[in-house]
């Protein structure tokens, strides 16, 4: 079963430009979560998606926002970039058919704002 | 807010020794995942554990989950250079959000 894959994996983007990232979930995967990971913060969720649904968001301004595909496909905006914004950005996909909440995550977008 | 506090931030160790980290919370987790993290990657998924007092090994890494789950545990025995990496714990908060601890770096020297 192919992985989690995401695109692009760099970018490099200024300030006040909007970005796009996009995340392909394990086959029959039908829920997304998304993370960024920064050196000073860790890992912080920032949404996730079930069955084209936002269910859950984290604390993170309105210029972080997302949406889901109906082939479980996500895709996460950003606008207004600030510095700092730059971050790798996570997905991650899991399985409804487990009682629990076990995440497989894609290798990244490195986004890099100037 | 839930927190997960993981410890020791920072391990340097040689070829061979054994080590433990910890990640501590206050909170109940319906379950907790260990992951293993390159440079420049995504987070690999080591282990889940649901049931409190549960124990898992995987080749030299042991995994335990609390009575009470809120905390676990990772002990690896014999360490090797190519354990090296970022070990995550996270636990499940619901809704398909995961509260992460910050990590704990480790280089094993030859």
């Amino acid at each position: 079963k192919a992985g989690v894959t995401q695109t692009p994996r760099y970018l490099i983007k200024t300030r006040g430009q909007q970005v796009t990232l996009s995340c392909s979930p394990i086959s029959g995967h039908r829920s997304v979560s998304w993370y960024q990971q920064t050196p000073g913060q860790g890992l912080q969720f920032l949404f996730e998606y079930f069955s084209e649904t936002q269910r859950n968001k984290g604390n993170f301004p309105g210029r972080f926002s997302g949406r889901q595909f109906s082939n479980s496909r996500s895709e996460m905006n950003v606008s207004t970039l600030e510095l700092g914004d730059s971050a790798l950005y996570l997905c991650a996909s899991s399985s409804t058919g487990v009682p629990y909440n076990e995440q497989f995550f894609g290798p990244g977008t490195r986004l890099t704002v100037l | 807010t839930q927190l997960l506090e993981q410890s020791p931030q920072f391990l340097s160790i040689q070829e061979g020794e054994n080590l433990t980290v910890y990640c501590n919370s206050s909170s109940v987790f319906s379950s907790l995942q260990w992951y293993r993290q390159e440079p420049g990657e995504g987070p690999v998924l080591l282990v889940t554990v649901v049931t409190g007092g549960e124990v898992k090994k995987l080749k030299r890494l042991t995994f335990q989950f609390g009575d009470a789950r809120k905390d676990s545990s990772l002990h690896i025995t014999a360490a090797q250079p190519g354990d090296t990496g970022l070990y995550l714990c996270a636990g499940d908060q619901g809704g398909g959000k995961l509260i992460f601890g910050q990590g704990t770096e480790l280089s094993v020297k030859p």
